[in-house]
Formats: C-alpha cells, sequence, structure tokens
C-alpha cells in the first residue's frame, strides 16, 4: 500500500546536538511538507518541497534544515539553533497542485534529554 | 494572507447527539477547504473536502461540512456521535504562496465523548 514512513516515532536529543528525522513516500507525489505541532497550537510549516532540488522556507524554519536529493525523500534536521526543539513532527505530501489535500505520515516526537 | 479560526478548544458530545465543529476561514480567492481528523500519537486523516460547487460536502464516517461564504465558515457536522469520534479536528484552508500550494490550519477543537 501505498504510504508516508516517518522515523523513528521517538527521538531524544542532547544538548548542542543536530538530529534528523526521515520522511519517505511511495505515493509518487512530487511535493512533501513538514510541519510541527505543539499542544493548542495546530500546525506550523517549517519547509516544503514541490520538486527536487527545490525547498522553500515556511513559516518557522529557523533552526531547521531539508534536503530533497530523491523525489520519495524529504528529510529535516533539527539543528542545535533550534532553542525549543521538543513537539510533534509531521511530514506530508501530495501532488502539489493548488487545493489537492494532503497525506500525513504517523509523526515522530522529539524530546530533548 | 490566509487564516483559520476554530473558536472551540474543546467540545463535548453525548454519545448518540449530534455535533458541530466550527471553522471560520479568510482568503481573499475562492477557498479550497479541508476537514482533518488527528487520533492521539498519530497523523491527520482527511476528513473531506471543498474545491466548489455544493455548498454542502460529505465525507468519510458521516461526516458532512457546509460552506457559508457570507459567514466565511466551514462548519463540521454528524448528526450521531459514536465514542470512536473522540479525536482532534483540524480545519485548513489551501492558498498559493509564491507560486507554491500550502495548507494553513486552525489551531484544531479536541472533541471528547461521554457515555
Amino acid at each position: 500500500d501505498g504510504g508516508i514512513t516517518q522515523s523513528p516515532k521517538y527521538l531524544f536529543r542532547k544538548e548542542g546536538q543536530n538530529v534528523t528525522l526521515s520522511c519517505e513516500q511511495n505515493l509518487n507525489h512530487d511535493a512533501m511538507y513538514w510541519y510541527r505541532q505543539d499542544p493548542g497550537q495546530g500546525l506550523r510549516l517549517i519547509y516544503y518541497s514541490q520538486i527536487v532540488n527545490d525547498f522553500q522556507k515556511g513559516d518557522i524554519a529557523e533552526g531547521y534544515s531539508v534536503s530533497r536529493e530523491k523525489k520519495e525523500s524529504f528529510p529535516l534536521t533539527v539543528t542545535s539553533a533550534q532553542k525549543n526543539p521538543t513537539a510533534f513532527y509531521l511530514c506530508a505530501s501530495n501532488t502539489g497542485g493548488l487545493g489537492q489535500p494532503q497525506h500525513f505520515g504517523d509523526g515522530t516526537r522529539l524530546s530533548i534529554l | 494572507a490566509q487564516s483559520v479560526t476554530q473558536p472551540d478548544i474543546h467540545i463535548t458530545v453525548s454519545e448518540g447527539a449530534s455535533l458541530e465543529l466550527r471553522c471560520n476561514y479568510s482568503y481573499g480567492a475562492t477557498p479550497y477547504l479541508f476537514w482533518y481528523v488527528q487520533s492521539p500519537g498519530q497523523g491527520l486523516q482527511l476528513l473531506l473536502k471543498y474545491f466548489s460547487g455544493d455548498t454542502l460536502v460529505q465525507g468519510i464516517k458521516g461526516f458532512e461540512a457546509e460552506i457559508k461564504r457570507s459567514q466565511s465558515s466551514f462548519n463540521l457536522r454528524k448528526p450521531s456521535v459514536h465514542w470512536s469520534d473522540a479525536a482532534e479536528y483540524f480545519c485548513a484552508v489551501g492558498a498559493l504562496n509564491s507560486g507554491y500550494s500550502t495548507l494553513t490550519f486552525g489551531k484544531g477543537t479536541m472533541l471528547l465523548v461521554s457515555p
């Protein structure tokens, strides 16, 4: 079955450490997205990508970086510059057209040790 | 810029009672509107979407939503709530940002179902 796979489900980071969250999709979607979810805050867009080797900053990109070397993969790195990284991170994808619904992975919960 | 407001943070409904979750949107052009549901620790699942045409749209799990342009609202309804409907619900509006398609989400409404 086609879908979006996020790994790991739980991740712990030490102070000053970079960590990378994986997102893979086999839906043949062109566009991929990363969101951060905090209680009571809804989903906030971190980065998005419409095609390989191209990505755009969302509303809260500071302290995060991404790459899009393959259509299927859109990893997110939470850098040490992100001072409050504890959150639930969701990856999504769609065909990229206006109004197309996004399909979501099951998320990664990141915590600070 | 587009925005979505979900006025109710929590709603409690008795099992078998009807449900209406409120959503107000702001967007300068024809809105593309969505409702998603999220169970704890899970991703979001699409319930329904509105692009154009009929103001009442049907979704999965017995949900429906009606767009009222005069009120900029897109409320989600269900005639009879089941205990398994307890979850968080998000309304979203689709828009173009610098030529890229994105979604803007509301902050969500947590639905609690009492026996």
